[in-house]
């Protein structure tokens, strides 16, 4: 079946630090990827987005390339900040949106 | 504009009640979509609705949940007979389908249900 998995947290990096989350996926389609984050307080948010294989999705000075012979997904960003830290989930939908599988999430914790 | 409201905020219910989660979802949005996020766990894919239709319910844990959408906006979620694992959050989205934005679902503050 469908499903993602992604590395478990949390993870703790300085600011100014790489940052990488790990994200795999197991698809029977051509799945449509995502990076979400939920911020403490906040409901989950859209942070970016691949629809098709080597597609690259960016935001807020995340990436993440859908690299479709690895079957991965993974979320960098080159410096993280404090205001970073959040949890991060990896998701990714089939059949035009109708069903979205998600990881278990990322905690992500940037200290000053 | 408002975003996507959910209520209760929180719930705690007695083992064996049966309890109704509303979802509001943001005006002329025609995709809802429900998951549930138990303790340390991803997002679990409940049910998807298309205005009032839900071409596939294989993703509601049993037959004690039951889902519906009236008028193509509010939507419930009812739990019969509430089990200790049914405690979660309980979430609900919504986009904009049939536009480039399909995918971009809207996320509410979820329903915290604790069954005692």
């Amino acid at each position: 079946g469908d499903s993602v998995t992604q590395m478990e947290g949390p993870v703790t990096l300085s600011e100014e630090a790489f940052l990488t989350i790990n994200c795999t996926y197991t698809a029977t389609g051509y799945p449509s990827l995502f990076w979400y984050v939920q911020y403490p307080g906040e409901g989950l948010q859209l942070l970016l987005k691949a629809t098709k294989a080597d597609d690259k999705g960016s935001n807020k000075g995340f990436e993440a390339t859908y690299r479709k012979e690895t079957t991965s997904f993974h979320l960098e960003k080159g410096s993280v900040q404090v205001s970073d830290s959040a949890v991060y989930f990896c998701a990714l939908s089939v059949s035009n949106f109708n069903k979205f599988y998600f990881g278990s999430g990322t905690k992500l914790n940037v200290k000053p | 504009g408002a975003g996507v409201s959910q209520s209760p905020s929180n719930k705690v219910t007695e083992k064996g009640k049966d309890v109704e989660l509303r979802c509001d979802p943001i005006s002329g949005h025609t995709a809802l979509y429900w998951y549930r996020q138990s303790l340390g766990q991803g997002l679990e894919f409940l049910i998807y609705f298309q205005g009032n239709s839900a071409p596939d319910k294989s993703g509601l844990p049993s037959d004690r949940f039951s889902a519906e959408r009236t008028g193509g906006s509010v939507s419930t979620l009812t739990i019969q007979r509430t089990q200790q694992e049914d405690s979660a959050v309980y979430l609900c989205a919504s986009s904009h389908a049939g536009t480039e934005r399909t995918y971009e679902q809207y996320f509410g503050p979820g329903t915290r249900l604790t069954v005692t």
